[in-house]
């Protein structure tokens, strides 16, 4: 049991440049949320699923998209990376709503130059 | 407009104190409120977290106190150890939302030997 897994573990961007993030979690889980971590700022949720085909914004989700095609996978996509997404990711799933037993993945840590 | 409130900062302990972190809530809708732990390079883990049901929680050195009426709890960490230095984040949430948790900015602990 992997729990929530996420990769890469680092990546370095120029400014402009798209990728995913892949997230992808063995537990069943319907909830999958994701949120960044910046200094000073704890963590700060940016889209949030509650179940295959059905995602929505979270209180930063400017820049970026996210789908859920399968329960295990939720990845996240920067459309055109900007030096204000330097950052690092979390990906975190839950069995229950309001994020009771909330676990999260080890975070991609994120430069845009 | 920040939803959760989390004091201090930083927190400098010696070995065997008690160190306490505080946190306060606005949303009266929140009904789950859980402690994160997060080591250098690694993902929040799920340390301890509460209802507001009870007002004290204990699991092994870490006990949360909760007042429903302050809209207040905190941590408090029984007999330090070096090994608890880490970043503590509180966290709240709701079963009738879908958004997982909203998070305090942490507190960045170290525990002197």
């Amino acid at each position: 049991n992997a729990g929530v897994t996420q990769t890469p573990k680092f990546q370095v961007l120029k400014t402009g440049q798209s990728m995913t993030l892949q997230c992808a979690q063995d537990m069943n889980h319907e909830y999958m949320s994701w949120y960044r971590q910046d200094p000073g700022m704890g963590l700060r949720l940016i889209h949030y699923s509650v179940g295959a085909g059905i995602t929505d914004q979270g209180e930063v989700p400017n820049g970026y998209n996210v789908s859920r095609s399968t329960t295990e996978d939720f990845p996240l996509r920067l459309l055109s990376a900007a030096p204000s997404q330097t950052s690092v990711y979390f990906c975190a799933s839950s069995l229950l709503a309001g994020g009771r037993e909330q676990y999260f993945g080890p975070g991609t840590r994120l430069t845009v130059t | 407009q920040q939803q959760v409130k989390q004091s201090p900062q930083s927190l400098i302990v010696q070995k065997g104190g008690i160190p306490i972190i505080n946190c306060a809530y606005e949303n009266t809708a929140f009904d789950y409120f859980p402690w994160y732990q997060q080591f250098p390079g690694k993902g929040p883990a799920l340390l301890i977290a509460i209802r507001p049901d009870v007002s004290e929680k204990k699991e092994g050195r870490f006990t949360i106190s909760f007042n429903k009426s302050a809209k207040q709890f905190s941590l408090h960490i029984m007999d330090s150890q070096p090994g608890d230095s880490a970043t503590y984040f509180c966290a709240a949430g709701w079963g009738g939302g879908a958004d997982g948790l909203t998070f305090g900015k942490g507190t960045h602990l170290i525990i002197q030997p």
